[in-house]
């Protein structure tokens, strides 16, 4: 799977939006781009994944560059309960068996 | 977590205790997972499982064991324990997907596990 490269940590005040970036520029044609987070140790959260096109769901809207080197998951208007902190991942759909690998992720804190 | 459930959610040990760590699936997927997570680091992958009576190594597996007797059971075990097994436990499931379609990983909420 390839690497991914994100800020260590991030502010954004409340209401307003949560641009999150991640680089990811080994990313092969059949690999998958995910987003998790994990508030205040509980288990991962899945937040959106997307393969070339943008994609948006009920949490958030994620924005992949057209060579599919670089992302951004968008929280469109961040609350206090969203500070945690984002894993970006990206894997092959099941061909065989690989299991997700998360790096350090970057840590969001919302500031009221 | 809707869908899966880790048993016990804290658990102190003494050194060289042994004990088992549950997680159970009620979303009939195939494929299980068992992570750790320490202080300021991402998830380490210990043991996965592909579908029931299957097993296979991940990145940290020395010091567990684990079993997937039934589909909806993942079980992790600590033959001996030691201070640096010291950690958080998630457990994660997820069903191979179409072909087509890419599908998220499901996770509990977690065992917090202290060994003295």
């Amino acid at each position: 799977d390839a690497k991914t490269t994100q800020p260590p940590s991030m502010d954004c005040a409340e209401g307003r939006a949560a641009n999150l970036p991640c680089n990811h520029s080994t990313i092969s044609g059949n690999e998958y781009v995910y987003w998790y987070r994990q508030i205040h140790s509980q288990g991962p959260q899945y937040i959106i994944h997307g393969l070339k096109n943008n994609e948006t769901n009920e949490m958030a809207s994620l924005i992949i560059t057209e060579d599919r080197k670089s992302s951004t998951l968008i929280l469109p208007h961040a609350t206090l309960r969203d500070t945690a902190v984002y894993y970006c991942i990206v894997r092959v759909v099941y061909i065989g068996n690989t299991p997700l690998v998360f790096g350090k992720g970057t840590r969001l804190s919302v500031i009221a | 977590n809707a869908g899966v459930t880790q048993t016990p959610k804290f658990r102190v040990l003494k050194t060289g205790q042994s004990m088992t760590l549950l997680c159970a699936q009620d979303m009939n997927h195939e494929y299980m997972y068992w992570y750790r997570q320490d202080p300021g680091m991402g998830l380490r992958l210990i043991h996965y499982s592909v579908g029931e009576g299957t097993t296979a190594k991940g990145e940290v597996p020395d010091g567990y064991n684990v079993s997937r007797l039934k589909k909806q059971n993942f079980l992790l075990g600590l033959e001996s324990a030691a201070p640096s097994q010291t950690s958080v436990y998630f457990c994660a499931s997820i069903s191979p997907p179409p072909w087509d379609r890419a599908q998220p990983q499901h996770f509990g909420d977690g065992t917090r596990l202290s060994i003295l």
